[in-house]
């Protein structure tokens, strides 16, 4: 089974700043997915960034951004240029490609705590 | 547009009592649609999933169940909540098929057994 680690429980930052989350995984398999994921105070699960482990170049959107190392079975977060409102808990998550149901299921990491100081 | 809506958004329930969440997506035929639950401090932890009506998988023993009598709907129940139900519960879907499909996530119930 997949496995998602998260060994920072919590980061801070400084608004402006540029901060990276860590996430590592474990899989036998060669072709997946991997997110990153946003909990903002309001609960709600907002998509940040998608990866096809197919393709090597790192994922981008606005001011996230990725460090996949399939090799090391990698996957950083890095934001840039840091606003209060990315204050948050992010998740990492894990996905297999294969087809069927079973397959669309999300494993998730556990989480980091993102605070980000004015 | 896809939409995803989850009710309540609070419950308080004493122990031994029966619980019923629903969850229901409008904009998308046929989905794949999951149960999480997400303990206080800790990650997320699926609960169940469903590629079709009346098609549900277990991931994890518990007292809980679900259903699904309609194509956008699913529900999680349980005849008798225990303490232990206490939890965030978040649902969740997905398209049937296509490669990069990631979960969009329902606004969450908190549940709190007494």
């Amino acid at each position: 089974a997949q496995t998602v680690t998260q060994s920072q429980p919590e980061m801070s930052v400084q608004e402006a700043e540029t901060v990276t989350l860590s996430c590592t995984y474990d899989t036998s398999e060669s072709d997946y997915y991997l997110f990153w994921y946003k909990q903002p105070p309001s609960r709600q699960m907002i998509l940040v960034i998608r990866q096809e482990a197919y393709k090597q170049q790192n994922a981008t959107e606005n001011r996230f951004s990725v460090n996949f190392q399939k090799a090391a079975k990698s996957f950083s977060l890095k934001i840039s240029d840091s606003q209060l409102g990315d204050a948050a808990m992010y998740f990492c998550a894990y996905r297999s490609a294969g087809s069927g149901g079973s397959n669309y299921k999300l494993t998730f990491g556990k989480g980091t705590l993102l605070t980000v100081n004015p | 547009s896809q939409t995803i809506h989850q009710w309540p958004a609070t419950l308080v329930q004493p122990v031994g009592s029966p619980l019923s969440l629903e969850c229901t997506v409008e904009g998308t035929s046929n989905p794949n649609l999951y149960w999480y639950r997400q303990a206080a401090g800790r990650g997320l932890q699926l609960l169940f999933y469903s590629v079709g009506i009346g098609q549900i998988s277990s991931e994890v023993p518990q007292n809980l169940s679900a259903s699904r009598h309609q194509v956008r709907q699913f529900i999680l129940s349980s005849k008798k909540l225990l303490l232990s139900d206490s939890g965030f519960y978040l649902c969740a879907w997905s398209v049937l098929s296509g490669r990069v499909s990631p979960l969009h996530f329902g606004n969450g119930t908190r549940l709190t057994v007494t």
